[in-house]
């Protein structure tokens, strides 16, 4: 089945530490992919998106993004995490002509100061 | 100015009854859609709505249906709540086609009692 598959739901680590959260993807042909962020109580926020060009990607906040088309992955990266960045991550792929976004579900990461 | 709004933000009803969440988005998208987000945090696409016309109608109960007046407003009405409903509902919208990322609404928190 298609999907979108997020692994290490639940992620603690400390502030300054290194943080990458993996995302794959089971979808042929032309993908759309992002990140999404949802601060606690909060909506959600676009970190970063790929469409072609430059695999690697740089999003808000410190974030980046690697797509890897022969792994269908596209892993985010942060080096050095801060306390604010305690927030569930979404990665979600939007598939040609599939109108729909499908996410996965969700790194929760707790970072502690 | 909100890209894209809903009300209510918090919604608290009996089961069996009948309520509406409002959708409105001012960005001039073309596609709008519903996520239901559950307890777990995982985000399932509901509906989704090009230029007015239904285009996604996931396996969701047919007590839920949405409604779209025009193309910057998405209504979801539901029927004859359950608990089960209980859930964060946010709406979306996007731009037709590829290349495009979704807004997400700040979310609706339904809580059937």
């Amino acid at each position: 089945a298609q999907s979108v598959s997020q692994h290490n739901h639940h992620v603690i680590l400390s502030e300054a530490a290194s943080l990458e959260l993996g995302c794959n993807y089971s979808y042929g042909g032309t993908v759309n992919l992002f990140w999404y962020v949802q601060y606690p109580g909060q909506h959600l926020q676009l970190l970063l998106k790929y469409f072609s060009g430059d695999p690697l990607v740089k999003g808000i906040k410190g974030f980046e993004a690697e797509f890897i088309k022969s792994k269908f992955s596209f892993n985010l990266r942060k080096p050095s995490v801060q306390w604010s960045d305690t927030a569930e991550y979404f990665c979600a792929v939007n598939v040609y002509g599939n109108n729909r976004l499908a996410f996965g579900k969700g790194n929760q990461v707790v970072v502690i100061p | 100015d909100t890209a894209v709004s809903q009300t209510p933000k918090y919604l608290v009803t009996q089961m069996g009854n009948d309520k509406s969440i409002k959708c409105e988005q001012n960005l001039g998208h073309d596609t709008m859609y519903w996520y239901k987000q559950d307890s777990k945090k995982f985000l399932k696409i509901m509906f989704s709505y090009n230029n007015k016309e239904l285009i996604i109608n996931e396996t969701v109960p047919n007590r839920f249906s949405p409604k779209s007046p025009d193309k910057a407003h998405l209504n979801l009405h539901i029927n004859s709540l359950e608990l089960g409903d209980s859930a964060v509902y946010f709406c979306a919208s996007s731009k037709e086609g590829m290349n495009t990322e979704a807004f997400f609404g700040q979310g609706t928190r339904l809580t059937v009692v």
